[in-house]
């Protein structure tokens, strides 16, 4: 069974914190992204990485960064969190076969204060 | 631009009937897929369902079929027999060249005893 984990199911950071979100996948993925999630607004792309080291912006990047070291692992990076950050997280990965579907993990609840 | 429109945010069943949610989608790529997910009250997203743009035939899994038109750029899925499990959010999600995908906003399905 695939298995995409988060590290935090929820987090409370304050304001002007550097909040680190980390996702490992243990089925060799190459694609590995990085959603929000808000009411009303569905899933909205911040990040996706292709490959290790490789990255491409999204819908919503600006305030988010991301790092992709090894295969296994994507980070997101709230470098300076703000309260319109406050939301659900969402990290998927997937196989390069185009018929393939994402695979989710449980999902950060991310609160700034 | 790519982008997925599901226009009914909440829709209700009666248990054991068929419903239809709604997915229209827009696209220039010649190469797309089309998928399903679903999103209990727990938060995990689960995969339905997939579709890839030149497949002729509806895609079936179960209790679950996609109304694939291409012309019109819809995608509906139909739930059959409708279960009291079913109760959840819907989202109609679309890959198109890249690798990115695109979410619609979700529908909240409740099924009714």
């Amino acid at each position: 069974d695939v298995k995409v984990t988060q590290s935090s199911r929820y987090l409370v950071k304050r304001t002007g914190e550097k909040v680190f979100l980390e996702c490992v996948q243990d089925m060799d993925h190459e694609n590995m992204f990085w959603y929000r999630q808000d009411p009303g607004l569905g899933l909205r792309l911040i990040y996706f990485s292709y490959d290790v080291k490789m990255k491409e912006k999204g819908d919503i990047p600006e305030g988010y960064s991301v790092s992709r070291e090894k295969k296994e692992r994507f980070s997101l990076i709230l470098e300076s969190a703000s309260t319109n950050q406050t939301s659900m997280y969402l990290c998927a990965s997937r196989p390069l076969r185009v018929s393939r579907e994402q695979y989710f993990g449980p999902g950060t609840r991310l609160t700034v204060t | 631009a790519q982008k997925i429109t599901q226009t009914q945010p909440g829709m209700f069943v009666q248990e054991k009937e068929a419903v239809t949610l709604d997915c229209t989608y827009d696209t220039s790529d010649p190469s797309y897929g089309l998928f399903w997910y679903k999103q209990p009250s727990s938060g995990e997203m689960i995969f339905l369902i997939y579709q890839g743009s030149y497949d002729q035939q509806n895609a079936t899994e179960g209790r679950y079929s996609l109304n694939f038109q291409k012309a019109r750029k819809s995608a509906n899925l139909v739930i059959s027999a409708s279960q009291l499990g079913d109760s959840a959010m819907y989202f109609c999600a679309m890959r198109a060249t890249g690798n990115q995908f695109y979410f619609g906003t979700g529908t909240s399905l409740t099924v009714i005893p």
